[in-house]
């Protein structure tokens, strides 16, 4: 069975400053998608960033950053430039067809 | 830009009641989910719902538990005999593609069952 684990149940950052987010994961599969979502307080899940399996290059979004290594099973997200807007519940996801299993997520801090 | 609504955001109900929580995709998705979080706990997964039938579901998703769009826009989720353990954040998420499309979610129904 799929299993999605996120060690840091939480974290802190100065703002401006650069956090890392691990994820590691476990499937027999070699064709599935990575997410990582964002859970503001209150709020829905928003998805932060995505990665195609069979893609070897690294996804980006603007400040947000991903370190996709395919054979450890890791699935890291980097926050560059950290900013008092993304303090907020991080959730890893794998997608396998219909099912998508998340972490139990990491809690981020923003300091100012 | 379109969002995935849910009804209602918080619902109290005694223990063997019936509760249906209610969600509004966005409207051109095919692809219908309910994910549930326990306080403190991993966000998972119920079931997938495409083209009028349940695609898949997970243990959780029991006897009890039941979906449906009845009305080609609403999707629900029914809880036939709450139990004190069914009390979660349920969340609703459409998607327009099976396999490749991210997930939509709304914001969230709480359920406290007393």
């Amino acid at each position: 069975a799929q299993t999605v684990t996120q060690s840091q149940p939480e974290m802190s950052v100065q703002e401006a400053e650069t956090v890392t987010l691990s994820c590691t994961y476990d499937t027999s599969e070699s064709d599935y998608y990575l997410f990582w979502y964002k859970q503001p307080p209150s709020r829905q899940m928003i998805l932060v960033i995505r990665q195609e399996a069979y893609k070897q290059q690294n996804a980006t979004e603007n400040r947000f950053s991903v370190n996709f290594q395919k054979a450890a099973k890791s699935f890291s997200l980097k926050i560059s430039d950290s900013q008092l807007g993304d303090a907020a519940m991080y959730f890893c996801a794998y997608r396998r067809d219909d099912k998508i299993i998340f972490g139990k997520g990491t809690r981020l801090h923003i300091l100012p | 830009e379109p969002e995935v609504t849910q009804t209602p955001s918080h619902q109290v109900t005694q223990m063997g009641q019936e509760v249906i929580l209610r969600c509004v995709p966005i409207s051109n998705h095919l692809y219908f989910y309910w994910y549930r979080q326990i306080l403190g706990q991993k966000v998972e997964f119920l079931v997938s719902f495409y083209n009028n039938e349940i695609s898949e579901k997970s243990e959780i998703f029991d006897d009890q538990f039941s979906v449906e769009r009845p009305d080609g826009s609403n999707f629900t989720l029914k809880i036939r005999s709450t139990k004190l353990e069914d009390s979660a954040m349920y969340f609703c998420a459409s998607s327009g593609a099976r396999t490749t499309g991210e997930l939509f979610f709304g914001e969230g129904s709480r359920l406290t069952v007393l």
